[in-house]
């Protein structure tokens, strides 16, 4: 079956440690790949996104994501997390439908 | 400033009761959705809707209804037919099929 897989539901990661969230998915042959986050009780932000060209794509607030066709993964990383980064992250898909797919999502805390 | 807004932010019914809930966007923006998110599912499509007087069915369309009347609203209704409706509802609006814009949700709480 057709899915987003975010293995992590739950991460911790110190203040200024980097922090990679891992995100796979099923779709398509070049998929449109989409991060986006989430802090309590509010909406989505939408953080980046990959359509097509560079595989490096740069986000907001120092986020980036690599696109690995050949493992068929999404990965969001930063080099140096911040307080206010702890929220719920989510990975979105493109499927073949063009309905757009949810992973189940990634809770980060960050410790002091 | 352009946005999405739903209102309440936080809603309380008791069983057996319809509730409707608001969505308005000034985007302009010809696309809506609605989304159900429950802890550790991710978001699933309720509804959606491309164009004025037109929607579809998501994933979960079982007792729900919406309409879409207006370019700018897109109001969602939850019927006492939906069995378990206590989840957080988010409203998203999109020029593109692929770059969505969301809301800041509404907690319903059926009791």
């Amino acid at each position: 079956a057709q899915s987003v897989t975010q293995p992590d539901i739950h991460i911790t990661v110190s203040e200024g440690a980097s922090l990679e969230l891992r995100c796979n998915y099923s779709y398509g042959a070049t998929p449109y790949l989409f991060w986006y986050v989430q802090s309590p009780g509010q909406g989505l932000q939408l953080l980046l996104k990959y359509f097509s060209g560079d595989t490096l794509v740069q986000g907001i607030k120092g986020f980036e994501a690599e696109f690995k066709r050949s493992q068929s993964s999404f990965n969001l990383r930063k080099p140096s997390v911040h307080w206010s980064d702890a929220a719920e992250y989510f990975c979105a898909v493109v499927d073949n439908n063009n309905d757009m797919r949810f992973g189940a999502g990634t809770r980060l805390t960050v410790k002091p | 400033d352009g946005g999405i807004t739903q209102s309440p932010k936080y809603l309380f019914r008791k069983e057996g009761q319809n509730v409707t809930l608001s969505c308005e966007q000034n985007l302009n923006h010809d696309a809506m959705y609605w989304y159900r998110q429950d802890p550790g599912q991710g978001l699933r499509l309720i509804y959606y809707s491309q164009i004025v007087n037109d929607f579809q069915k998501g994933d979960i369309a079982e007792g729900y209804s919406v309409s879409r009347e207006k370019k700018e609203s897109f109001p969602l209704t939850v019927t006492s037919a939906q069995k378990n409706p206590t989840a957080f509802y988010l409203c998203a609006s999109s020029n593109t099929r692929y770059e969505q814009y969301f809301g800041p949700g509404t907690r319903l709480t059926v009791t």
